[in-house]
């Protein structure tokens, strides 16, 4: 399967805790973003990288949120000192180019407790 | 970022032609139209995209009318498993120079037998 591949696909945590989530997109696609979906809303923009560089970040990625792509391929997407309110499905996609067709991840599911 | 409008369910009935239509009043001179579709616990899987007029490809039609300030995705003989939630998006870039992919609530078509 050479889609967009995210990990873990669910995690339950307790509140205060660190959580990492991992994305790797497809090879060739130099631009990666995140994205925040919670039930009944669509998707919210979180960060986008485009190879390595981190070059916009959503008011909505408060201090505790950090995101990395170390080298252009993987990315991670840490949440420090978790709260209930982070319960989200976080969604990866990459693309190869402005304006082009995006492809997602199947998500990572977090639920604080 | 243009805003998008379109309406909050459909239902229809196996073997129709549904329409959703999508309202992007502000859209700008260099916005595409791009329609994703998701299923629960799934990232969204793009659809269609376009610029002007009309734009179809196996899956779907998409129409859009000379001012661009709607568009409509068209989808022949819908069957049970069309059953999703149909997101509209104007994508433009911002100030970063990404193309910020900013998703509404969403259409959430129910097919019925």
């Amino acid at each position: 399967d050479t889609g967009v591949s995210q990990n873990p696909r669910h995690k339950i945590t307790k509140r205060g805790q660190n959580v990492t989530f991992r994305c790797d997109p497809i090879s060739e696609h130099n631009r990666l973003y995140w994205y925040r979906q919670t039930l009944g809303q669509g998707p919210e923009f979180l960060t986008y990288f485009q190879n390595e560089a981190q070059l916009e970040k959503s008011r909505l990625l408060s201090d505790r949120f950090s995101a990395e792509r170390p080298k252009g391929s993987f990315s991670t997407l840490e949440i420090q000192r978790t709260e209930q309110g982070d319960s989200a499905m976080y969604l990866c996609a990459s693309s190869p180019g402005a304006g082009t067709e995006a492809f997602f991840g199947q998500g990572t599911r977090l639920t604080v407790v | 970022l243009a805003k998008t409008t379109q309406p909050i369910s459909m239902d229809s009935y196996e073997g129709q032609e549904v329409n959703i239509t999508c309202s992007h009043n502000n859209i700008a001179t260099n916005d595409y139209i791009t329609w994703y579709q998701q299923f629960p616990s799934q990232g969204p899987r793009f659809i269609i995209q376009g610029y002007k007029t009309k734009v179809t490809n196996e899956v779907a039609s998409l129409f859009i009318p000379a001012d661009r300030k709607s568009s409509t995705l068209s989808l022949p003989r819908v069957s049970l498993s069309d059953t999703a939630v149909y997101y509209c998006l104007v994508g433009g870039y911002s100030g970063a120079g990404s193309y910020q992919l900013t998703f509404g609530k969403g259409t959430k078509l129910s097919v019925i037998p």
